[in-house]
């Protein structure tokens, strides 16, 4: 199994463009997620899902969207860019979304936003 | 609303040392608690969780975490530091929703950890 897949590994974007992070899983996990990481501030939650067809707002969602056409696949969209949206961007998947699951983390996309 | 801290954003440790790096949590009902790593340019790792039973939990790579209810705390321990135990570690923290609802996990600052030779 590969696990989780993210690409691009890295992206600089000026400000207003577009674009897709890809997050991909092989384990058949339901619940995907994705969360940004910046200094000093941990991970934060953007949008999750618990399942294809079905996905929600975590606590950043602004800026940020999601769909889930297929298990295997959890696309972040920028619609345009901000500089305040430079991140290290991670994906993650669980079997469900109990915490008697263990959420596994995709490698992370470092985005640049000028 | 759920929060985990984490009170030390760096950590030094001489090697074949006892390690602890600290968190505390709040949250409201049972508190759901979890350990994981990130080594340089890496996702995020599990090392260990608490759900219930034992305060004492033992979890990947030799560590451990004390689950404190009383002080709130979740504590990761390891008896002996290796130079590659140098990392990030985050304390996380979760929910459960009643009903259909979701679960999420809200994490610490994180803490470096430094293991000198």
């Amino acid at each position: 199994n590969a696990g989780v897949t993210q690409t691009p590994k890295f992206q600089v974007l000026k400000t207003g463009q577009s674009m897709t992070l890809q997050c991909a899983q092989d384990m058949n996990h339901e619940y995907m997620s994705w969360y940004r990481q910046d200094p000093g501030m941990g991970l934060r939650l953007i949008h999750y899902s618990v399942g294809a067809g079905i996905t929600d707002q975590g606590e950043v969602p602004n800026g940020y969207n999601v769909s889930r056409s297929t298990t295997e696949d959890f696309p972040l969209r920028l619609l345009s860019a901000a500089p305040s949206q430079t991140s290290v961007y991670f994906c993650a998947s669980s079997l469900g979304q109990g915490v008697d699951y263990e959420q596994y983390f995709g490698p992370g996309t470092r985005l640049t936003v000028t | 609303a759920q929060s985990v801290a984490q009170p030390e954003d760096q950590v030094n440790v001489a090697e074949g040392n006892p390690l602890t790096v600290k968190c505390t949590y709040s949250v409201s009902g049972n508190p759901y608690l979890f350990w994981y790593v990130q080594y340089p340019n890496r996702g995020l790792q599990f090392l260990l969780k608490y759900i219930t039973g034992d305060n004492l939990v033992k979890g990947s790579y030799g560590f451990e975490a004390e689950f404190n209810k009383s002080q709130t705390s979740f504590h990761l321990k390891k008896p002996s530091a290796l130079v590659s135990d140098s990392a990030l570690y985050f304390c996380a923290v979760s929910r459960v929703y009643s009903g259909a609802g979701s679960y999420q996990l809200t994490f610490g600052k994180g803490t470096k950890l430094s293991v000198i030779p």
